[in-house]
């Protein structure tokens, strides 16, 4: 089974940074990869799907890139209320695995 | 709006069954395949089954296969898991989840979860 990895799997951010987060396949999964947003005792919201094509409603300021192993999920200017702990997920197949997590934290 | 609304979670002794039940709203249940996804306290997400809108397709985790049998009723709107041989390690909230429709197996919908607790 494919793997997925986060990293890091914590940081600390000040409010107008730019933070990214990676996540790496195990092997290539080309463009089928979402990430979600988890806030603090909230249910996960879906973020981007297809690597780079943001869900409708989510603020512009966050993006994804990547294809085949390795991707990221960016923020351009880190808000208070992105507190959150964000999962990648890959679907090319089943199983659908998701990444461990990387908790995001305001310094 | 969509809504995704889980039941039947609760404390069950290991070797147990449950059964959890998933009422969805707002949209055309029909046409969407459906997935259960579980969080153990303070863990990450584990995708744990899929079913298809029609319901000849599903699939499971290694760690529940065998075990579990995710099923819909497409006339009641309703997704079901039936979780059988219950383990402490299947500890969690169960989250029902909407798969989202020809773009790919990613969830664009989820219900708030329900908490199984497998303990003695």
């Amino acid at each position: 089974d494919i793997q997925m990895t986060q990293s890091p799997s914590s940081l600390s951010a000040s409010v107008g940074d730019r933070v990214t987060i990676t996540c790496r396949a195990s092997q290539g999964i080309s463009n089928y990869l979402a990430w979600y947003q988890q806030k603090p005792g909230k249910v996960p919201k879906l973020l981007i799907y297809a690597a780079s094509t943001l869900q409708s409603g989510v603020p512009s300021r966050f993006s994804g890139s990547g294809s085949g192993t390795d991707f990221t999920l960016t923020i351009s200017s880190l808000q208070p209320e992105d507190v959150a702990t964000y999962y990648c997920q890959k679907y090319n197949s089943a199983p659908l695995t998701f990444g461990q997590g990387t908790r995001l934290e305001i310094k | 709006q969509v809504q995704l609304v889980e039941s039947g979670g609760g404390l069950v002794k290991p070797g147990g069954s449950l059964r959890l039940s998933c009422a969805a709203s707002g949209f055309t249940f029909s046409d969407y395949y459906m997935s259960w996804i579980r969080q153990a306290p303070g863990k990450g997400l584990e995708w744990v089954s899929y079913i298809s809108s029609s319901s000849s397709y599903t699939n499971y985790a290694d760690s529940v296969k065998g075990r579990f049998t995710i099923s819909r009723d497409n006339a009641k709107n309703s997704l079901y898991l039936q979780m059988n041989s219950l383990r402490a390690e299947d500890t969690a909230v169960y989250y029902c989840a909407r798969v989202s429709y020809g773009y790919g197996l990613f969830f664009d919908y989820w219900g708030q979860g329900t908490l199984v607790t497998v303990s003695s």
